[in-house]
C-alpha cells in the first residue's frame, strides 16, 4: 500500500527559532501533498496544497511566510515553521493524493511540534 | 459550501456492542465519501470509502452506505472490540485533487 512518512515525529524548541517537518512518500509519486494542522480534541485544518513544482496555496488566515512549504521533487514536501511561537505549538500532519485514478489520500504518522 | 457533520463523542461501549457513528455531509455534487481512524498516538488511516450513491464500503467489519437522498455516511460495526478504541473522522472529497474536508471526529473508547 501507499506509505508516508514524516519527520520528526516530536520536536521540541525555543521561541524564535525555526523548524522543518518533511513529508515522503514512499512507494509513490505525489505531484500533490496536503498540509493539515489538528488542534487537540479538533479536526484537521487544512493549511496549504503542495504542488510538485509550483507555490503551494494556501487556505485562508494560513500565514504563508511563516509557514513555508516546498515541493522540491514528487516524493517530498517540506513545511517549515519559521520563527515559532508557543502558540504554534501543534500536531502537523501531511497527506500525499494517491496516484491519478484513486481520489484516496494516505497520511503521514504526524509531528508534535512544542515550541518553548 | 462543502462540510461535514459527526456526531459528538465520546462514544463509550462495552466489548461486542454494536456501534453507530453518524456522519452527514453538505456537497455539491457527487462527492467521495471515507471514513478515517486515528488510533492513538498514531496517524490517520483510511477506514473505508464508498466514491458513488449506494456504494457501501467495508472494512475490518466497520461498514458504511454512501445514501445520497439522507447525504448520509454513517459507520457501522456489528460487534466492537477493545482494540478499536480510536477517533474515527468522516470525510469527504468534492473533486478529485483537492484537499479533503473533514468532520470534526468522534471518539469511541471500547471496555472489556
Amino acid at each position: 500500500g501507499a506509505v508516508v512518512s514524516q519527520h520528526p515525529s516530536r520536536v521540541i524548541c525555543k521561541s524564535g527559532t525555526s523548524v522543518k517537518i518533511e513529508c515522503r512518500s514512499l512507494d509513490f509519486q505525489a505531484t500533490t501533498m496536503f498540509w493539515y494542522r489538528q488542534f487537540p480534541k479538533k479536526s484537521l485544518m487544512l493549511m496549504a496544497t503542495s504542488n510538485e513544482g509550483s507555490k503551494a496555496t494556501y487556505e485562508q488566515g494560513v500565514e504563508k511566510d511563516k509557514f513555508l512549504i516546498n515541493h522540491a521533487s514528487l516524493t517530498l514536501s517540506t513545511l517549515t515553521v519559521t520563527s515559532a511561537h508557543p502558540e504554534d505549538s501543534s500536531f502537523y500532519i501531511c497527506s500525499a493524493r494517491a496516484p491519478r485514478g484513486d481520489e484516496t489520500q494516505y497520511f503521514g504518522p504526524g509531528t508534535r511540534l512544542l515550541v518553548l | 459550501g462543502n462540510s461535514v457533520t459527526q456526531m459528538e463523542g465520546p462514544v463509550t461501549l462495552s466489548e461486542e456492542a454494536f456501534l453507530t457513528i453518524n456522519c452527514t455531509y453538505t456537497a455539491t455534487g457527487y462527492p467521495s465519501l471515507f471514513w478515517y481512524v486515528q488510533y492513538p498516538g498514531e496517524g490517520l488511516q483510511l477506514l473505508l470509502k464508498a466514491t458513488k450513491a449506494d456504494d457501501k464500503g467495508s472494512n475490518k467489519g466497520f461498514e458504511a452506505t454512501y445514501r445520497k437522498e439522507t447525504t448520509s455516511f454513517h459507520l457501522e460495526k456489528g460487534s466492537v472490540q477493545v482494540s478499536d478504541s480510536a477517533v474515527y473522522f468522516c470525510a469527504l472529497s468534492n473533486q478529485a485533487g483537492t484537499a479533503l474536508i473533514f468532520g470534526k471526529g468522534t471518539t469511541l473508547s471500547v471496555s472489556s
